[in-house]
């Protein structure tokens, strides 16, 4: 399998304007996670899917953030408008199980945003 | 709210010499899980501890759970320089099915 698939992995863009993040989970996942990390605050989750349907949004900031999953195997995070402190580097990851459950967190490569 | 300490969150350390992170956390859990990170790449899993006592070893990494203390522990023997990077461990709470809360990680430098 070749793990979990994000696209873009660098993204710069300018206040104002819209941000797309692509993620492809691991086949036969049932569970999706966007994370954003940062220095700051470390990693944080954002909203995770199970089965396609949102069920934990609660660590989206804003919003300006919105996630949806159309299918098994896409899901977008978009940040309109973007700001400079939504730099950061966002994962994705899937898994088997529920957060907490019995099988581990599979990441993505991450998407590196800059907002300038 | 689940917080997860851990510690040291700076450790600089020489090839050969042994050392433990230290991953404490603030409500009962079952379910804990390290991951490491390399600069400017991705989380890769390590280890998944279900259970009081479990302990699991890779290598020169060992890691253990005791429910009771509520702490993690995770075991660096010998270390070598490749074995530098940032460890995180996630704790999962709600009985399995509801959350993950990671801790700030532990930056380790391994020096020849």
């Amino acid at each position: 399998d070749a793990g979990v698939i994000q696209s873009p992995r660098h993204e710069v863009t300018e206040m104002g304007q819209e941000v797309t993040l692509r993620c492809k989970p691991i086949s036969g996942h049932d569970y999706l996670f966007w994370y954003r990390q940062t220095m700051m605050r470390g990693l944080e989750l954002l909203i995770y899917f199970n089965n396609n349907v949102p069920i934990d949004d609660s660590g989206m900031p804003e919003d300006r953030f919105s996630a949806k999953m159309p299918n098994a195997s896409f899901s977008t995070l978009k940040i309109q408008p973007s700001e400079p402190r939504d730099s950061a580097v966002y994962f994705c990851a899937s898994s088997l199980t529920p957060p907490g459950g019995t099988d581990t967190q599979y990441f993505g490569p991450g998407t590196r945003l800059t907002v300038l | 709210e689940l917080k997860v300490e851990q510690n040291p969150l700076f450790l600089s350390m020489q090839e050969g010499k042994n050392y433990t992170i230290y991953c404490n956390y603030s409500t009962t859990s079952d379910r804990l899980y390290w991951y490491r990170q390399d600069p400017g790449k991705s989380l890769e899993s390590l280890f998944v501890l279900l259970s009081n006592g479990a302990v699991k070893q890779e290598g020169r990494l060992m890691a253990s759970l005791d429910t009771k203390a509520r702490l993690s522990t995770l075991h660096i023997t010998a270390a070598v320089h490749d074995l530098s990077a940032t460890y995180f461990c996630a704790v999962g709470w709600g009985g399995g099915a509801d959350g993950l809360t990671f801790g700030k990680g532990t930056h380790l430098i391994i020096q020849p």
